[in-house]
C-alpha cells in the first residue's frame, strides 16, 4: 500500500478564498483523523471518522471548517473562508482497529499558507 | 479522561550521548502506548509501541517500557546520532468508548550535534 496520501502538499491562498484539502486513507482502515499542527498549539485533533461517520468534531475551530468522508477511500477538509490564522500543516491519518491496537498512519501533510 | 504529558523541549545532546524523554499518562482504561517520531518536513511515523503493562517496545535502538505502576512510558536510547534529530511524540490509545482515537503529548524537539 502507498500509505496515506494527501494533496496538495503545499497550498498558498489569499484570505477569503475557499481551500479544500484531500486525503486518501490506507485501504481497509476504518478510522480517519484530521490534525492541525502549528508551532504555537502543537498537534491538534480536528475531527475523526469511524466507517465514514464523524465521531467527534469538537476540535474543529469554527464553522468555517468542515470535513466530509463520502466513502471509505476519500475525505476532504474544507475551510471557507480562509484566514491567515489558518496557516498550518494539516495531517490526515488512518488506522485499523480490527485487533484493538489503534496504531495510526500519517500522511505527509499539507502545508497551508493563507496570505 | 485520557491525556499524555511529556517533558518540555528542546533537548540538545552531543552525538553518542544517552537520551531520555519522559512521558506519563492518564487513562480511564488499559491503554496501548506509542512513541511517534516526526522528521523535518514529514508526517509522524510510529517509532515503537507497547500494548500491555511491562511490555517493552523497541526500534532503531530506542526503547520504552510500559510501567503501569508509575503510569509512564519513557523513551530511551543509549547512544544518539545526528540523524535522530526530530520531534518525538508520546501517545496513548484507549480500548474503551474512545477506541480508535490517539491522544498525543505536545512533542519534544531533539537536536543532536556532531
Amino acid at each position: 500500500d502507498a500509505g496515506v496520501i494527501q494533496s496538495p502538499r503545499h497550498e498558498v491562498t489569499e484570505m477569503g478564498q475557499e481551500v479544500t484539502l484531500r486525503c486518501k486513507p490506507i485501504s481497509g482502515h476504518d478510522y480517519l483523523f484530521w490534525y492541525r499542527q502549528t508551532m504555537m498549539r502543537g498537534l491538534e485533533l480536528l475531527i475523526y471518522f469511524n466507517n465514514n461517520v464523524p465521531i467527534d468534531d469538537s476540535g474543529m475551530p469554527e464553522d468555517r471548517f468542515s470535513a466530509k468522508m463520502p466513502n471509505a477511500s476519500f475525505s476532504t477538509l474544507k475551510i471557507q473562508p480562509s484566514e491567515p490564522r489558518d496557516s498550518a500543516v494539516y495531517f490526515c491519518a488512518s488506522s485499523f482497529t480490527g485487533q484493538g491496537v489503534t496504531e495510526a498512519f500519517f500522511g505527509q501533510g499539507t502545508r497551508l499558507t493563507v496570505v | 479522561g485520557n491525556s499524555v504529558t511529556q517533558m518540555e523541549g528542546p533537548v540538545t545532546l552531543s552525538e553518542e550521548a544517552f537520551l531520555t524523554i519522559n512521558c506519563t499518562y492518564t487513562a480511564t482504561g488499559y491503554p496501548s502506548l506509542f512513541w511517534y517520531v516526526q522528521y523535518p518536513g514529514e508526517g509522524l511515523q510510529l517509532l515503537l509501541k507497547a500494548t500491555k503493562a511491562d511490555d517493552k517496545g523497541s526500534n532503531k535502538g530506542f526503547e520504552a517500557t510500559y510501567r503501569k505502576e508509575t503510569t509512564s512510558f519513557h523513551l530511551e536510547k543509549g547512544s544518539v546520532q545526528v540523524s535522530d534529530s526530530a520531534v518525538y511524540f508520546c501517545a496513548l490509545a484507549d480500548r474503551g468508548s474512545t477506541l480508535g482515537r490517539l491522544y498525543f503529548g505536545r512533542g519534544t524537539q531533539l537536536t543532536v550535534w556532531p
